[in-house]
């Protein structure tokens, strides 16, 4: 049973416009979310995350939002640049203090970024 | 900091021969460890999480006989593949919880073809 969706396969955006990833989840006891990038034959590398006691986390060009009332979140790439074009993974877990329980993964969604 | 490096990248190997992947922290101790399994287009899926100095914990559908881990030091674990069968070609990642940091880190991935 996947508890973490991400339900579009794939998005293309045009290089300098924003990409908007999302991601829903069904375990409402999930209370940290984690983004991360994948590059072909690479081990994924992490991007950013969220606590569930905010709403809006962002790091420079990216941003991530949390709806909370709607098990949503999702990654915003502003502006979006050809190195962006990966895999990006959603993930989900447990806030345990200075830790995290285990991760729950998203199947993942391949943005292409053209020029 | 917080580096974690998996070898090796890519391994052939013939049925029936087992094959070692390691997985090093490099900077930090790692008391926990995941093992992933990634099949073409679909989500990185927990196999089992290692624990330095006590057995392995095995996902329902793992088959903890074949898939060997051992994790005896806090910078090295382990996983051997036993027996191994063309439909145990994938691709294996494992990553390391980093203590007092909420994220966790992965390696570069083992893409293992079995012949």
């Amino acid at each position: 049973d996947q508890q973490v969706k991400q339900n579009s396969p794939s998005l293309s955006v045009q290089e300098g416009r924003i990409s908007i990833l999302n991601c829903d989840y069904t375990n409402s006891m999930f209370d940290y979310f984690l983004w991360y990038k994948k590059y072909p034959a690479e081990g994924p590398t992490f991007l950013i995350s969220i606590s569930s006691i905010k709403d809006k986390n962002e790091d420079g060009r990216f941003t991530v939002f949390l709806n909370k009332s709607a098990k949503h979140l999702s990654l915003h790439i502003v502006p979006s640049q050809p190195g962006d074009s990966a895999v990006y993974f959603c993930a989900a877990s447990f806030d345990r203090g200075s830790t995290l329980g285990r991760l729950y993964f998203g199947r993942g969604t391949q943005l292409t970024v053209w020029p | 900091g917080a580096v974690v490096s998996q070898h090796p990248s890519r391994v052939i190997c013939k049925s029936g021969t087992s094959v070692k992947i390691e997985c090093r922290s490099l900077d930090f101790q790692a008391t926990t460890m995941f093992w992933y399994r990634q099949f073409p287009k679909q989500s990185l899926m927990l196999m089992a999480t290692s624990n330095e100095g006590s057995k392995a914990t095995y996902e329902q559908g793992v088959e903890k006989d074949k898939f060997l881990i051992n994790h005896a030091s806090l910078t090295l674990s382990t996983l051997t593949v036993t027996s191994a069968h063309p439909e145990d070609s994938s691709f294996y990642i494992c990553s390391a919880s980093v203590r007092g940091r909420k994220r966790y880190t992965f390696g570069s991935g083992t893409r293992l073809t079995v012949v």
